[in-house]
């Protein structure tokens, strides 16, 4: 079946620090990939996707590049901010899937000032 | 827009008691969304309804848990009767649509339920 595996967390950097979550899937059919995220108290948000290989998404300085030849899909910031503390989902998404989105365990980061 | 709408925000009971949170989806979305999310077991898709029927309940932990959808802006999820161990955080998502395609869901700010 279709799965996500994240690196366990949790992730505690300080501030203006380079960050980056490791992202890896299996997948029965050629997925899409997203990474949402949740701010504290809050649900889940989308962040960033890619639709294909080699496909690079990118948002509010984060990026992710769709490596079909590593099934990887890993998040990174150049410089974070205390304001970026909160759980990173790796998920999936193969059409035609029942199912809808598949999620990996989530990434806890926590950025000190 | 007013996003996905979760009611309560924050429900304690005693083991035993009928439980039930609610949603309503974001207008023109007929795609909806059950989530369960807690430390040990992460983020997990209880219920998934596309044009208000149930398309997969295979997340259902078991029978004390139902879901509804009697019409495209209200959803319920109900457990009856609650244990200590359905303590969660319970998410709604909604979506413009299912089938073969993604679209991106929205979630509610959840419900945190406790069960004593």
């Amino acid at each position: 079946g279709d799965s996500v595996t994240q690196m366990e967390g949790p992730v505690t950097l300080s501030e203006e620090a380079f960050l980056t979550i490791n992202c890896t899937y299996t997948a029965t059919g050629y997925p899409s990939l997203f990474w949402y995220v949740q701010y504290p108290g809050e649900g889940l948000q989308l962040l960033l996707k890619a639709t294909k290989a080699d496909d690079k998404g990118s948002n509010k300085g984060f990026e992710a590049t769709y490596r079909k030849e590593t099934t990887s899909f890993h998040l990174e910031k150049g410089s974070v901010q205390v304001s970026d503390s909160a759980v990173y989902f790796c998920a999936l998404f193969v059409s035609g899937s029942a199912r809808q989105l598949t999620f990996g365990s989530g990434t806890q980061l926590t950025v000190l000032p | 827009d007013a996003g996905v709408i979760q009611s309560p925000r924050h429900e304690v009971t005693e083991m035993g008691q009928e439980v039930t949170l609610r949603c309503k989806p974001i207008s023109g979305h007929n795609s909806l969304f059950w989530y369960r999310q807690t430390m040990m077991r992460g983020l997990e898709l209880l219920i998934y309804f596309n044009n208000n029927v149930p398309i997969d309940d295979s997340g259902m932990p078991e029978d004390r848990f139902s879901a509804k959808m009697p019409n495209a802006s209200f959803s319920t999820l109900k457990i009856q009767p609650s244990e200590p161990r359905d303590s969660a955080v319970y998410f709604c998502a909604s979506s413009r649509s299912g089938g073969s395609s993604y679209n991106e869901q929205f979630f509610g700010p959840g419900t945190r339920l406790t069960v004593l």
